[in-house]
């Protein structure tokens, strides 16, 4: 069976600082991979998809995510963040539904 | 905005009531689907409906039982839950049932005394 696993339950990172944050799959084909993001009492909003071609994908907010097959990975990267970017994101992997990881809150300090 | 919108957004109850969560999409999409999402947990698929029909319920105890009158509403009716049903509930819709990007609700917030 696929699944998402994200290591880091929590970061803290300082404004204007990179963020990286971890996403590994387990599963033989292609996955169909996602990031979502989801803000304090909002619901999930959709950062960026990967379905094929190119392995690094650009998405809203600044973020990208590059595709690593050899170490299925997935990883979300900001540049430069901000503090409006304080929120827990989540990897997930669809395959006839889509199965999300626990989760990494990402706490921004000035 | 994103196109869909949950009722109430904060809900108490007690184990013998019964409540109904509301779901409504304003984006001409044809599959809706309810989450729970718990504390440190992956959220959990529960339902999935798509152009009306359920295609997917995730082995759902019955005292949560769906309702899909058209493919803009979506309703989760709630009877003699239990404290560890507390979560927040999230309703998502996407243009079909597959491959699709899936957008949310904000979510319900429910509390199970």
């Amino acid at each position: 069976a696929q699944s998402v696993t994200q290591p880091d339950i929590h970061i803290t990172v300082s404004e204007g600082a990179s963020l990286e944050l971890r996403c590994n799959y387990s599963y033989g084909a292609t996955p169909y991979l996602f990031w979502y993001v989801q803000s304090p009492g909002q619901g999930l909003q959709l950062l960026l998809k990967y379905f094929s071609g190119d392995t690094l994908v650009q998405g809203i907010k600044g973020f990208e995510a590059e595709f690593k097959r050899s170490q299925s990975s997935f990883n979300l990267r900001k540049p430069s963040v901000h503090w409006s970017d304080a929120a827990e994101y989540f990897c997930a992997h669809h395959d006839y539904k889509l199965s999300f990881g626990a989760g990494t809150t990402v706490t921004v300090r000035a | 905005e994103t196109g869909v919108t949950q009722t109430p957004r904060h809900l108490v109850m007690g184990m013998t009531n019964k409540k109904s969560l509301k779901c409504e999409q304003h984006l001409g999409h044809n599959a809706m689907y309810w989450y729970k999402q718990s504390a440190k947990k992956p959220l959990e698929l529960m339902f999935v409906y798509n152009f009306k029909e359920q295609t997917e319920n995730n082995s759902v105890p019955s005292r949560f039982s769906p309702e899909c009158p058209n493919s803009s509403h979506l309703f989760l009716h709630l009877h003699t839950l239990q404290p560890e049903d507390s979560a927040l509930y999230l309703c998502a819709s996407s243009q079909e049932w597959g491959l699709e990007t899936q957008y949310f609700g904000p979510g319900t917030r429910l509390l199970v005394l």
